[in-house]
């Protein structure tokens, strides 16, 4: 069974500081792996997805992740964080153990920016 | 560009009323998806539907729930008798168009708050 794990429930960082948002999962096939950003009141947006091409992976709003399958890790970063980035982000899971895509979410991590 | 429309945005109801939430998923797709997530809480996994059934349940997808594709476009979550457990925000998704990767497209959400 795919699984997910958020290490952090909350980040507190610095405007225009690193962020680092971490992520570890378990399955048992070639996983595809997603980021996907919340903000207040509002639903899921796609920040970025790796399905098995560049490990290193680009996203919107200068975010990106690496899919390092030695340390089952795709954790997210961003060289300099803004004040809209606070928000809730999700690490995602999903292969085809079953023969269907069930994307399995972690359970967040709430980014804090200080100005 | 195509999305996820989900209606009600918010739906007040008292408890042991029966509840319909809809969505219409992108076009071509052939998976669809509920998600909920209490407030505060992580995104869970409801149920997927696909070839109009359904594909895989969770065990919070108990006999007071039920989904249907009536017509082909529509695909609606009913909630039979609601409990005050059951407020929370319903997030539908839908998947599988060309080169399926497992990515979900989310619609923005229905919030359900049973009094």
């Amino acid at each position: 069974a795919q699984s997910v794990t958020q290490l952090d429930s909350h980040v507190s960082v610095s405007e225009g500081t690193p962020v680092l948002l971490r992520c570890n999962y378990s399955s048992s096939y070639s996983p595809s792996l997603f980021w996907y950003v919340q903000h207040p009141n509002k639903g899921l947006q796609l920040l970025l997805k790796y399905t098995s091409a560049a490990t290193l992976v680009k996203g919107i709003n200068g975010f990106e992740a690496e899919f390092k399958k030695s340390e089952t890790s795709f954790h997210l970063t961003k060289p300099s964080a803004h004040m809209s980035d606070a928000a809730e982000y999700f690490c995602v899971v999903s292969d085809l153990a079953g023969g269907s895509y069930i994307p399995t979410f972690g359970r967040g991590t709430s980014l804090i920016v200080h100005p | 560009e195509p999305e996820v429309t989900q209606t009600p945005s918010h739906q007040v109801t008292q408890m042991g009323q029966e509840v319909i939430l809809r969505c219409v998923p992108i076009s071509n797709h052939l998976y669809f998806y509920w998600y909920r997530q209490i407030l505060g809480q992580k995104v869970e996994f409801l149920v997927s539907f696909y070839n109009n059934e359904i594909s895989e349940k969770s065990e919070i997808f108990d006999d007071q729930f039920s989904v249907e594709r009536p017509d082909g476009s529509n695909f609606t979550l009913k909630i039979r008798s609601t409990k005050l457990e059951d407020s929370a925000m319903y997030f539908c998704a839908s998947s599988g168009g060309t080169g399926h990767t497992g990515e979900l497209f989310f619609g923005e959400g229905s919030r359900l708050t049973v009094l």
